[in-house]
């Protein structure tokens, strides 16, 4: 069965420094997503991305992220100035779009320190 | 906005025994449902979705959910738990964002061990 693959799976890096977490979605989905769980708490929505343009995006997800599809088989977020609450678990989903469900990745662990 | 509320943050079941994990939402319009599993160190792995039809839907691994919209409620449930169901379980409301997309968002989780 097809997956979403994500790397790297643990990325550490200092407060300051810019990351960039790798997505590979599904060949054939049109729609895709990053969500992020910090230690303890929900899953928390940051943006979804269609037509090479962002559809909706959380308050979150604010002047330090920004993703791109840089090819048409990655998709990228990219966090820059990382802050310390930055730290979490950071997954990548895609969908065929209305009525079919998120295929989760199995997530980039986000240390910054 | 919409929500999700699940009460459990931790059940613990004998393997063999059935399991119900309580689910709430809260949303205006008629919702998408989802359960999403997720083993330590693993991504989030769906195990059902409703979108429409049959308020009765079942997922793989031999679990099944029912949407009651009179509850606002979207329980799993499974006859006879196995030892590897031990994990964590996440509820999910999707609401509709535009172009097709939709925005998913999760309960807590409730954490589920098995004991032999």
């Amino acid at each position: 069965e097809p997956e979403v693959t994500q790397t790297p799976s643990h990325q550490v890096t200092q407060m300051g420094q810019e990351v960039i977490l790798r997505c590979v979605p599904i060949s054939n989905h049109l729609y895709f997503y990053w969500y992020r769980q910090i230690l303890g708490q929900k899953v928390e929505f940051l943006v979804s991305f269609y037509n090479n343009e962002i559809s909706e995006k959380s308050e979150i997800f604010d002047d330090q992220f920004s993703v791109e599809r840089p090819d048409g088989s990655n998709f990228t977020l990219k966090i820059r100035s990382t802050k310390l609450e930055d730290s979490a678990m950071y997954f990548c989903a895609s969908s065929e779009g209305i009525n079919s469900p998120l295929h989760f990745g199995n997530g980039t662990r986000l240390t910054v320190t | 906005a919409q929500s999700v509320t699940q009460p459990d943050i931790h059940i613990t079941v004998s393997e063999g025994a059935s399991l119900e994990l309580r689910c709430n939402y809260s949303y205006g319009a008629t919702p998408y449902l989802f359960w999403y599993v997720q083993s330590p160190g693993q991504g989030l792995q769906l195990l059902l979705k409703y979108f429409s039809g049959d308020t009765l839907v079942q997922g793989i691994k031999g679990f099944e959910a029912e949407f009651k919209r009179s509850q606002s409620s979207f329980n799993l449930r499974k006859p006879s738990v196995h030892w590897s169901d031990a994990a964590e379980y996440f509820c999910a409301v999707g609401a509709e964002s535009g172009a097709g997309s939709y925005q998913l968002t999760f309960g807590k989780g409730t954490k589920l061990s098995v004991i032999p």
